[in-house]
């Protein structure tokens, strides 16, 4: 069964410095999210992306994060200057329609811890 | 208004038990429900998902039991096995301002007991 992969599974990165979370969506999915889990807490939604830009963006999604789609596989996450509340499970997702209940399919996670 | 509250936080039964995993939403323009299991170091998997039209749905061991005028949804686990310990997650989205976002619960710890 095709899966959504991401890498690396594990990032450790010094507060303030710029990471890139990369993901390969499902190959023939159209809508990408990328979702955040604090240790211990819920899935909270990040962003969604379809046809090479945001489609919907939470409060959590500000200036310091971007989303692009570089080639025709690989979906990236940068955060801009890490802090430390950045710390979480990073997981990206994707599904076939984004306009109807379609199940998202979510990759294993990165884990994301800021020093 | 969009949050779907989850209860209890942890749960642990013995082998064959019947856990039970409660939801509430208070969004009525939710109309999908999904749940999600969630193995350590692994992302969430669709698990089962109920629209409002219907009050039941079973799949397997798993079923899903929803009240639309509760506005609450929970998920049973027949015949509870060890391998079913896991972090469940329900879930509600809709079509409120064309949005399909997924909003989570805060998750259940369970542990089946061999």
């Amino acid at each position: 069964e095709p899966e959504v992969t991401q890498t690396p599974s594990h990032q450790v990165t010094q507060m303030g410095q710029e990471v890139i979370l990369r993901c390969v969506p499902i190959s023939n999915h159209l809508y990408f999210y990328w979702y955040r889990q604090i240790l211990g807490q819920k899935v909270e939604f990040l962003v969604s992306f379809y046809n090479n830009e945001i489609s919907e963006k939470s409060e959590i999604f500000d200036d310091q994060f971007s989303v692009e789609r570089p080639d025709g596989s690989n979906f990236t996450l940068k955060i801009r200057s890490t802090k430390l509340e950045d710390s979480a499970m990073y997981f990206c997702a994707s599904s076939r329609e984004g306009n109807s209940n379609q199940p998202q399919h979510f990759g294993d996670g990165t884990r994301l811890s800021i020093l | 208004q969009q949050q779907v509250k989850q209860s209890p936080q942890s749960l642990i039964v013995q082998k064959g038990g019947i856990p039970i995993i409660n939801c509430a939403y208070e969004n009525t323009a939710f109309d999908y429900f999904p749940w999600y299991q969630q193995f350590p170091g692994k992302g969430p998997a669709l698990l089962i998902a109920i629209r409002p039209d219907v009050s039941e749905k079973k799949e397997g061991r798993f079923t899903i039991s929803f009240n639309k005028s509760a506005k609450q949804f929970s998920l049973h686990i027949m015949d509870s096995q060890p391998g079913d310990s896991a972090t469940y997650f329900c879930a509600a989205s809709g079509a409120s301002g064309g949005s399909y976002i997924p909003t989570f619960g805060r998750g259940t710890s369970l542990i089946v007991h061999p």
